[in-house]
């Protein structure tokens, strides 16, 4: 049974980079059973697809967040990371860390980021 | 992008009565369609993958139906605990799209 953590800053300031870390346990990171992905929710708003990232190192990103979005992982802690760069207060917002093989069988409990001055 | 559009945004439902909730993909997406269950303050929880299997210890009542484009989640009998956000997501590509979600309140 999988279990995912995000870490990182609540808050960023405009025009900086926001940084994200999700911690696996109950799984190898490098297993080829699992894509690593990133979802984001504004404050009551709907669920929105960031990227994901393979045991291959093949990644996805959301063609709107393409040119902001880098997802890495880190084999030797067990982590994945999402970096998006020159925020803006739209992204102010809920980031879930995921595991998953189709379906998302798997969420980090989420963490808010807010982009503030 | 393959986008999914939910609806309606809101469905309002008397306890004990069926729910009804529709989700149509842009493209096919096969049966590669999911829906999730959203309360405040917590992730979403799987509760349909497949169109139509129930996720490890789903309730009977929760059932879904449909290929292709067109489907559907059913709520046979609303217990206070299914009022809630409900998402369906299309993983036909491994970058998977949710539409926007339709709301479930007490009528």
């Amino acid at each position: 049974q999988l279990q995912l953590q995000e870490s990182g800053p609540g808050l960023v300031k405009p025009s900086e980079t926001l940084s994200l870390t999700c911690t696996v346990s109950g799984g190898s990171i490098s297993s080829s059973s699992y894509y690593w992905g990133w979802i984001r929710q504004p404050p009551g708003k709907g669920l929105e697809w960031i990227g994901s990232i393979y045991y291959s190192g093949s990644t996805y990103y959301n063609p709107s967040l393409k040119s902001r979005v880098t997802i890495s992982v880190d084999t030797s802690k067990n982590q994945f990371s999402l970096k998006l760069s020159s925020v803006t207060a739209a992204d102010t917002a809920v980031y879930y860390c995921s595991g998953y093989y189709g379906p998302i069988d798997y969420w980090g409990q989420g963490t808010l980021v807010t982009v503030s001055s | 992008e393959i986008v999914m559009t939910q609806s309606p945004a809101t469905l309002s439902v008397s306890p004990g009565e069926r729910a009804t909730l529709s989700c149509r993909a842009s493209q096919s997406v096969s049966s590669n369609l999911a829906w999730y269950q959203q309360k405040p303050g917590q992730a979403p929880r799987l509760l349909i993958y497949g169109a139509s299997t129930r996720a490890t210890g789903i309730p009977a009542r929760f059932s879904g139906s449909g290929s292709g484009t067109e489907f559907t989640l059913t709520i046979s009998s609303l217990q206070s605990e299914d009022f809630a956000v409900y998402y369906c997501q299309q993983y036909n590509n491994w970058a998977g799209t949710f539409g926007q979600g339709t709301k479930v309140e007490i009528k």
